[in-house]
């Protein structure tokens, strides 16, 4: 079975500075999907960014990049010139290609707080 | 398209008492998923649908708990006799599928049961 593990349960960041969350996965499959979601206080998941696997070009979304190291089966949320709404629970999340492509696996989550 | 509806929003119930949450998807999804998140930890997968259809179930904790999708439009779950260890956040998800990728899910704002 697939795990995904979130080894900082807290980080902080200064608003407008970048910080890096942290996650790793086990998977004996080739082929996935790797997403991470935030969660605000409202408490609906909101997807952030997808890196396909098969794919070696790491994703970008605005201010949100993915550092993806199959290999090493890492996957690392990059957060640029954070601002205070980006304050949320940030998970990562696992989705098999294959027969378990109907279920995403996450991880604990990380809680980020940006500091004014 | 207001997103994925859920209601009610909080439900605090006594123990032994059945329960049921209702999930209202992105009209044209074909899929809707089941999530519960407890504190501290990520959303686990309970079941899914497709249209009406419900192929995924083996994941629904106990028998107490039950998902319903009529004419593959709203879902219902319900949680028989329930006790304080069912006390979470239940998740509701929508995507629409096509061709087996580009699947994004959806996420509603959950229903936060509490057992007493």
């Amino acid at each position: 079975a697939q795990t995904v593990t979130q080894s900082q349960p807290e980080m902080s960041v200064q608003e407008a500075e970048t910080v890096t969350l942290s996650c790793t996965y086990d998977t004996s499959e080739s082929d996935y999907y790797l997403f991470w979601y935030k969660q605000p206080p409202s408490r609906q998941m909101i997807l952030v960014i997808r890196q396909e696997a098969y794919k070696q070009q790491n994703a970008t979304e605005n201010r949100f990049s993915v550092n993806f190291q199959k290999a090493a089966k890492s996957f690392s949320l990059k957060i640029s010139d954070s601002q205070l709404g980006d304050a949320a629970m940030y998970f990562c999340a696992y989705r098999s290609s294959g027969g378990s492509n109907y279920k995403l696996t996450f991880g604990k989550g990380t809680l980020l707080t940006v500091n004014p | 398209d207001t997103g994925v509806s859920q209601d009610p929003r909080h439900k605090i119930t006594k123990r032994g008492q059945n329960v049921t949450f209702r999930c209202d998807p992105i009209s044209e999804h074909n899929r809707l998923y089941w999530y519960r998140q407890t504190l501290g930890q990520g959303p686990e997968f309970l079941t899914y649908f497709q249209n009406e259809a419900q192929l995924e179930k083996s994941r629904l904790l106990s028998d107490r708990f039950s998902a319903e999708r009529p004419k593959g439009s709203f879902s219902t779950l319900e949680i028989q006799r329930t006790e304080q260890g069912d006390s979470a956040m239940y998740l509701c998800a929508s995507s629409l599928v096509f061709g087996g990728h580009g699947e994004k899910l959806f996420f509603g704002s959950g229903t936060q049961l509490s057992v007493l």
